[in-house]
């Protein structure tokens, strides 16, 4: 399984702050990905990535920004946070090297409260 | 647009108790559907289902998949207090294969 780890784990602070949650994996997963997941909404799709500097948005792009310079890293950033971007953030990786399907495999989260 | 849904959304049992969670989907290019079991961390992957029909089983827990129907089951006998947790249903589809979640069911088995 990939080792996916996040960090912070916790963090609180202020609206307008620039945040930055990181994401690195150990298992040379070619695709990252960045979730976000509310009470009773699910896990949404924030943005994602098929190898080093590419960059997709997906179903809630708005107020985030990433970055994969590197195959193992990638991070996510609030350029200027908001109270309702306060959520538990997932990264997760997939590898799609094989061509087989392969599903994926996700951190132990950010839970991240914006006053 | 597309779209997973969940039912129940929670569920009490007790223990030794069948369960059977249920999963519907509306996607555009399905590729295949994915059980997850989130306790207090991360989502841990449990089954992939690609063919009808076809059930996959681990232990107590098994998932079958109705690509005609578009659902998806899966089932837990005998169940026990470590089930407890939220059962996540995701759909891998569109053109970059991506996973399109439910709400999940918080399922919580009582002694």
């Amino acid at each position: 399984d990939a080792d996916v780890t996040q960090t912070p784990r916790n963090r609180i602070t202020k609206t307008g702050k620039r945040i930055m949650l990181e994401c690195s994996q150990t298992k040379g997963h070619d695709r990252m990905y960045w979730y976000r997941q509310d009470p009773g909404l699910g896990l949404r799709l924030i943005y994602y990535s098929f190898d080093v500097k590419d960059i997709n948005k997906g179903e809630i792009s708005d107020g985030y920004s990433v970055s994969r310079q590197a195959q193992a890293k990638f991070s996510l950033s609030l350029e200027s946070a908001i109270p309702n971007q306060t959520a538990l953030y997932f990264c997760a990786t997939s590898d799609a090297r094989t061509g087989l399907d392969q599903p994926q495999h996700f951190g132990d989260g950010t839970r991240l409260s914006i006053l | 647009e597309d779209k997973v849904v969940q039912s129940p959304l929670s569920l009490v049992v007790h223990e030794g108790d069948t369960v059977t969670l249920n999963c519907s989907y509306e996607v555009t290019n399905f590729r295949s559907l994915l059980w997850y079991k989130q306790e207090k961390k991360a989502p841990t992957f449990l089954f992939m289902l690609t063919s009808s029909g076809i059930e996959k089983k681990s232990g107590r827990l098994s998932s079958i998949l109705d690509k005609k129907e578009l659902f998806s089951i899966l089932n837990i006998t005998a169940t026990q207090t470590g089930d407890s947790a939220i059962y996540l249903c995701a759909v891998e589809a569109g053109w970059a294969n991506n996973l399109f979640f439910g709400t999940g069911t918080r399922l919580t088995v009582i002694p």
